[in-house]
């Protein structure tokens, strides 16, 4: 199976508070896990990507939680911000340049 | 460094009809790789290339078919269109053997 379910379908937040996006996955061959933010009439950017030998991955106020063992993976958005609205992805796939399977995506609204 | 291009961004195209779609990738990128995304949903992986070759494919048929010339920029065409063809077509090159792929805008391909 090369499916990857992503949760919540939508999230609405405020202001400066956390944004919670999870993602399950059944393949355990996958080894990459990116995350890309995509605004409407644009394409996909990578935001934040895990490999699996770590569980955590920081950047700025985006951070990975990962869990090999439950097969998921999560991303966590600090002090949300309206500019931080958009629709998120995340993906997995399994050796460097393979193809990339993602998730059904969660549209961000983030209210000032 | 210029990033993904893609050409043209809107098309209106009619049921059987032939389409192809142009893509110039990121410099120092050296495979393509092709995505569907149809409203509300994640991208799908059609195919990639690599050295003027197809070296993966997803779950479409042949009627679906590509090029990637020696400059690695690359072409997706699609033979007898269908009313659910209509979607965004994202192209995304990357580094053969690295991790992350950076995309382009898409086309959005509407068929009638």
């Amino acid at each position: 199976q090369q499916q990857v379910k992503q949760s919540p379908q939508s999230l609405i937040v405020q202001k400066g508070g956390i944004s919670i996006i999870n993602c399950a996955y059944e393949n355990t061959a996958f080894d990459y896990f990116p995350w890309y933010q995509q605004f409407p009439g644009k394409g996909p950017a990578l935001l934040i990507a895990i490999r699996p030998d770590v569980s955590e991955k920081k950047e700025g106020r985006f951070t990975i939680s990962f869990n090999k063992s439950a097969k998921q993976f999560s991303l966590h958005i600090m002090d949300s911000q309206p500019g931080d609205s958009a629709t998120y992805f995340c993906a997995a796939s399994r050796d460097a340049g393979n193809m990339l399977t993602f998730g059904g995506g969660t549209r961000l609204m983030v209210k000032p | 460094e210029t990033g993904v291009t893609q050409s043209p961004t809107h098309l209106i195209k009619t049921r059987g009809q032939q389409v192809t779609l142009r893509c110039s990738s990121q410099s120092g990128h050296n495979t393509v790789s092709w995505y569907q995304q149809a409203l509300g949903q994640g991208p799908q992986f059609i195919f990639q290339y690599y050295r003027e070759e197809e070296n993966g494919r997803g779950n479409f048929p042949p009627r679906f078919s590509g090029l990637q010339f020696p400059n690695y920029s690359s072409e997706l065409n699609v033979n007898a269109l269908e009313l659910d063809d209509s979607a965004l077509y994202l192209c995304a090159s990357s580094l053969q053997g690295g991790y992350g792929y950076t995309f382009g805008s898409g086309t959005r391909l509407t068929v009638v």
